[in-house]
Order: structure tokens, then C-alpha cells, then sequence
């Protein structure tokens, strides 16, 4: 199947801090990208759809000052959580798919500790 | 928006016997409903998926099947092993979008 990367696995920082994710698609062009928060022990909640060149979607209740996304490239999307605290701290994966309704890669994932 | 609920949320089996973990959605237009088994700090990994023109899916030890009248799907596991231990999620597209289900945490006792 194909490869979607996740960088970096896991990053700790200061609160008030800004954090960036990085989520690659190896071996495909995506031209939408979705990523994901995971607290413990609970399901993946949709934050947001990033497309290619535009805006991206955010879901109800996410902050879209706080969870910067861009989506510069059909390989390459990017979450930056601004300002951090520790509430922002989860287990964040992305994903990406080849073409719409198709099956979805997900990256390995990024675990933010914000002290 | 598209609604995802599965049950149960913890399901205990002993080695070799079956699972099954049930879900329902809310929207008639959702067309694809694959199933993800996540292990503790990694990512989801797609075990089988099933279209909506499509009423049963098979793959060795796992299977799962849709009623798109009643809107729910199924996922089975037959003979468990320990290694099959882990949260399992199913998902329903639609909008372009995957909704997950809050999961069920399978534990297949020795």
C-alpha cells in the first residue's frame, strides 16, 4: 500500500510554544489530506481536511487560529499548534488518500506533551 | 454530519473462540466502511473494508457484513488468537470524510 509519513513521532515543549507536524504521502500525490487527534483511550475526531492550494476545512469547535494547517504541495501538509498548553496535548496522525472515496493511509502519528 | 456508534466498547474472548463488534450510522448516503485495528502508540491499520453495493466481505480469519436498509455493519473475527488484541475502530465515509466509531478495545485471553 502506499507510504504516508509522519514527522516528527513525538515532540515535547513549553507552554505558549508553537509545534509543527509534518505529514508526507511517499509514493502518491494527495490532493487532500485529513488530520486527526487522538486523546487516550478514545476514537480519532476529525480536526480538519487539508486540500491542496486552498483553505483548509476545519470541523465544528477546532480552532483554526490555534491549528494552522497548509497544504503547499500534493506530498506535503502541515499542523502547527500555536501556543500550546497542555490541554493541546494528544496523539495527532494525518492521513491521506489516492483519489476521493479511496482507502486511507495514515501516518504514524505525533504525540504532543506540552509541559 | 455523519454518526458512528459501535459497541461494545470492550469485548473479552478466550483464544480460538469468535468476535464480534457491531456498528450503526446515521447517513444513508455513507458508501464505504472499512475497519482499522490500532495497537497502543501506532497508527490504524485498515484489517478489511466493504462497499456499500456490497452485502458481505471475507478475508481468512475476518469478515464483515453491511445492511444498508438497517444502516449497520459488522465486523467478525473467527479463532482469535492473542495477537488479534488490540482497539479496533470501524469508520463510514461520506462527504468525502471518514467518521469513526468510538472503538472496542478486544482482549483475547490465553
Amino acid at each position: 500500500g502506499a507510504v504516508v509519513s509522519q514527522h516528527p513521532s513525538w515532540v515535547i515543549c513549553k507552554s505558549g510554544t508553537s509545534v509543527k507536524i509534518e505529514c508526507r504521502s511517499l509514493d502518491f500525490q494527495a490532493t487532500t489530506m485529513f488530520w486527526y487527534r487522538q486523546f487516550p483511550k478514545q476514537s480519532l475526531m476529525l480536526m480538519a481536511t487539508s486540500n491542496e492550494g486552498s483553505k483548509a476545512t476545519y470541523e465544528q469547535g477546532v480552532e483554526k487560529d490555534k491549528f494552522l494547517i497548509n497544504h503547499a504541495s500534493l506530498t506535503l501538509s502541515t499542523l502547527t499548534v500555536t501556543s500550546a498548553h497542555p490541554e493541546d496535548s494528544s496523539f495527532y496522525i494525518c492521513s491521506a488518500a489516492q483519489g476521493y472515496g479511496g482507502e486511507l493511509f495514515f501516518g504514524e502519528g505525533s504525540r504532543l506533551t506540552v509541559l | 454530519g455523519e454518526n458512528v456508534e459501535q459497541h461494545p466498547s470492550t469485548l473479552s474472548v478466550q483464544e480460538g473462540d469468535s468476535a464480534v463488534i457491531k456498528c450503526t450510522y446515521s447517513d444513508s448516503a455513507s458508501n464505504y466502511f472499512p475497519w482499522y485495528k490500532q495497537e497502543l502508540g501506532k497508527r490504524p491499520q485498515l484489517i478489511i473494508d466493504i462497499r456499500s453495493n456490497v452485502g458481505e466481505k471475507k478475508d481468512q480469519r475476518i469478515a464483515v457484513t453491511l445492511n444498508k436498509t438497517a444502516k449497520h455493519f459488522s465486523l467478525h473475527i473467527t479463532e482469535t488468537q492473542p495477537e488479534d488484541s488490540a482497539v479496533y475502530f470501524c469508520a463510514a465515509y461520506n462527504d468525502y470524510k471518514l467518521s469513526f466509531g468510538a472503538g472496542t478495545t478486544v482482549t483475547v485471553r490465553a
